[in-house]
């Protein structure tokens, strides 16, 4: 059972804003930085999020991230079909000398 | 460009053993430290082991400890993962991922290249 927690699924219609949360213990948000990752099954992860709420280059300013007490969000503005896929929270984790990952939000562009 | 191409995932049977490559290339390979994530059918992503630029420090999954050992040859810029006794629940694609750090988990580190994968099928 990872420390992060993210719903199995979330859904929005193209140009609407979606939020995925992941959420922990408030010491461990607190305490760790939270990336997350967009995946299309098959390919190669990628970087969408880094420490909480920095944007690499690269990556379109529709994705942003933000955290708030007891979770970390990952926020999809202007919905696209192509940004169906599964995403992933991870941090670092001092009692495991880790990392640990969410269980994984599939987003459905419907 | 930054590339990682992982090698030698197949077809093992159970109580085998495997060993994978990820062949790096477009980055100061020594710099920085690097990881093994798995995908398993059907599941999410599970980190498995990382490792620091310098060998220094090496962490495992505890699914995986004792089984499987971590290394790097920054000579020849490649990442090693040799699994021993392995069991059907290993089996999965696995990826290498370069961290952003020297150290994994130092400095917000985080996860920016990752390469395709390779598939290991533990099966009789």
């Amino acid at each position: 059972q990872s420390v992060l927690t993210q719903p199995p699924s979330a859904s929005g219609t193209p140009g609407q804003r979606v939020t995925i949360s992941c959420s922990g213990s408030s010491s461990f948000i607190e305490s760790n930085p939270v990336n997350w990752y967009q995946h299309f099954p098959g390919t190669a992860p990628k970087l969408l999020i880094y420490s909480n709420n920095h944007r690499p280059s690269g990556v379109p300013d529709r994705f942003s991230g933000s955290k708030s007490g007891t979770s970390v969000s990952l926020a999809i503005s202007g919905l696209q079909s192509e940004d169906e896929a599964d995403y992933y929270c991870a941090a670092w984790d001092d009692t495991l000398h880790g990392i640990t990952f969410g269980g994984g939000t599939k987003l459905t562009v419907l | 460009e930054v590339q990682l191409v992982e090698s030698g995932g197949g077809l093992v049977q159970p109580g085998g053993s495997l060993r994978l490559s990820c062949a790096a290339s477009g980055f100061t390979f020594s710099s920085y430290a690097m990881s093994w994530v798995r995908q398993a059918p059907g599941k999410g992503l599970e980190w498995v082991s990382g490792i620091s630029g310098s060998s220094d420090n090496t962490y495992y999954a505890a699914s995986v400890k004792g089984r499987f050992t971590m290394s790097r040859d920054n000579s020849r810029n490649t990442l090693n993962l040799q699994m021993n006794s392995l069991r059907a629940e290993d089996s999965a694609v696995y990826y290498c991922a370069k961290d952003s750090q020297f150290y994994s988990g130092y400095d917000s580190s985080y996860f920016d290249y990752w390469g395709q994968g390779t598939l290991v099928t533990v099966s009789s």
